[in-house]
């Protein structure tokens, strides 16, 4: 089944202690990204990536980071989490940037 | 002020009814304008797209953008409670490489 698969789903963390959210997608997709969605907010991109080794920075890339060194994942670190980055995390890939983004479930972070 | 705007709602209708949905934008560059619907606890789908100014339909739905005016509207006709969701507004911004702008949403209820 074509899909975009996140890890953890849901996560309870403390203040500056480092994570890792895991995407990946089993399409060939050549663009992913990542997304966090905020009441009031909406969805904003945090960053982007057209291919391997190649990254871009979103509308709200602090305090985050993105590696992307395999076509298929796409991971995102925080390296010292704080409450205001507490969210819903969407991770999406896509064919290139003219096509359809597929969305992966979701990753809902707490930073206490 | 935000690249683009959407009336969060939220928005309750009877079943049948003829649903309207708005995003206004700020930047005339933005083209390939998306909707995306969203359920409960879901990742975002892709609904319609269109690069022009114009209507696009698919069944139920028209996807209407008037680039003159920054406006995009999607249109749904006979409503179901299927059809009860989020409905987020996107576009992307071709001078920033591959960058996505999403609305905050608006939370739609169809009652039966």
């Amino acid at each position: 089944e074509a899909q975009v698969t996140q890890n953890p789903r849901y996560l309870i963390t403390v203040t500056g202690k480092k994570l890792t959210v895991t995407c990946s997608q089993n399409m060939n997709h050549e663009y992913m990204s990542w997304y966090r969605q905020d009441p009031g907010l909406g969805l904003r991109q945090i960053y982007y990536s057209m291919n391997v080794e190649v990254t871009d920075k979103g509308d709200v890339p602090e305090g985050y980071k993105v590696s992307r060194k395999e076509k298929r994942n796409f991971p995102l670190i925080l390296e010292s989490p704080s409450p205001n980055q507490t969210s819903l995390y969407f991770c999406a890939s896509s064919l290139g940037g003219y096509n359809e983004q597929f969305f992966g479930p979701g990753t809902r972070l707490t930073v206490l | 002020q935000k690249e683009v705007e959407q009336d969060p709602g939220p928005l309750s209708v009877p079943e049948g009814a003829i649903v309207s949905l708005n995003c206004t934008y700020s930047n005339s560059a933005f083209q390939y304008f998306m909707w995306y619907r969203q359920y409960s606890r879901k990742g975002p789908e892709l609904l319609m797209y269109t690069y022009s100014s114009g209507n696009k339909e698919d069944g139920r739905f028209t996807a209407q953008v008037d680039k003159s005016s920054k406006y995009i509207s999607l249109f749904i006709r006979d409503s179901q409670p299927s059809d009860s969701a989020t409905y987020l507004c996107a576009m992307r911004d071709p001078n920033t490489g591959n960058q996505f702008y999403f609305g905050t949403g608006t939370s739609l209820t169809v009652i039966p």
